[in-house]
């Protein structure tokens, strides 16, 4: 069946720091691809997503393009802030079918600790 | 516009009780989608209603039911509880046709 691996944390960075985040995924054909985040006590938010291979999906200094070659997912951001820190899941969708939203498979999470 | 809601907040039972949680769709979606979240882990897919029956269905026993109504609001309804069903439970809404899923804040269950 369809996964999702995300690297373990908790992942600690000083402020203005180089993020990464690696996530990788199993699927069969063309599923689509998000980032949530759980901020402490709160639902998931949607940070941002793609749909097909090699979009760059971007939102508040955040991204991940979607690499079908290395089935990558990787979260991205150059600059970060203590705001920032919270759990960080990645998740697929199965293959579109037109039909409407489908069951997303997430990862663990992988929380992330920035210090000022 | 208001986004997910879910109800109660917070609740405890006991092992062999029943409880009975409920959602209100985003303005505007149709599809209601349920999640658990067991501590430290990421969410896993239960089941999702679209016009008012059960349309997907993920790795769960029967004991985990649920309803949509006519105005879209969902309730998911666990029986005979376990002390392994402690979880925050998550609703998403969505809307026919689109992909992207909005969570409300969830209900913590906690079972003694």
């Amino acid at each position: 069946g369809d996964s999702v691996t995300q690297m373990e944390g908790p992942v600690t960075l000083s402020e203005e720091a180089f993020l990464t985040i690696n996530c990788t995924y199993t699927a069969t054909g063309y599923p689509s691809l998000f980032w949530y985040v759980q901020y402490p006590g709160e639902g998931l938010q949607l940070l941002l997503k793609a749909t097909k291979a090699d979009d760059k999906g971007s939102n508040k200094g955040f991204e991940a393009t979607y690499r079908k070659e290395t089935t990558s997912f990787h979260l991205e951001k150059g600059s970060v802030q203590v705001s920032d820190s919270a759990v960080y899941f990645c998740a697929l969708s199965p293959s579109y079918s037109g039909g409407g939203a489908d069951g997303l498979t997430f990862g663990k999470g992988t929380h992330l600790i920035i210090q000022p | 516009d208001a986004g997910v809601t879910q109800s109660p907040t917070h609740l405890i039972k006991t092992r062999g009780q029943q409880v009975t949680l409920r959602c209100s769709p985003k303005s505007g979606h149709d599809t209601v989608s349920w999640y658990q979240q067991a501590l430290g882990q990421g969410p896993q897919f239960i089941f999702q209603y679209y016009e008012e029956e059960e349309r997907q269905r993920g790795n769960f026993p029967d004991r985990f039911s649920g309803h949509q109504f006519p105005n879209y609001s969902s309730e998911l309804n666990v029986n005979a509880l376990l002390l392994g069903d402690s979880a925050l439970y998550l609703c998403a809404s969505s809307l026919e046709g689109q992909e992207t899923q909005y969570f409300g804040p969830g209900t913590r269950l906690l079972v003694l």
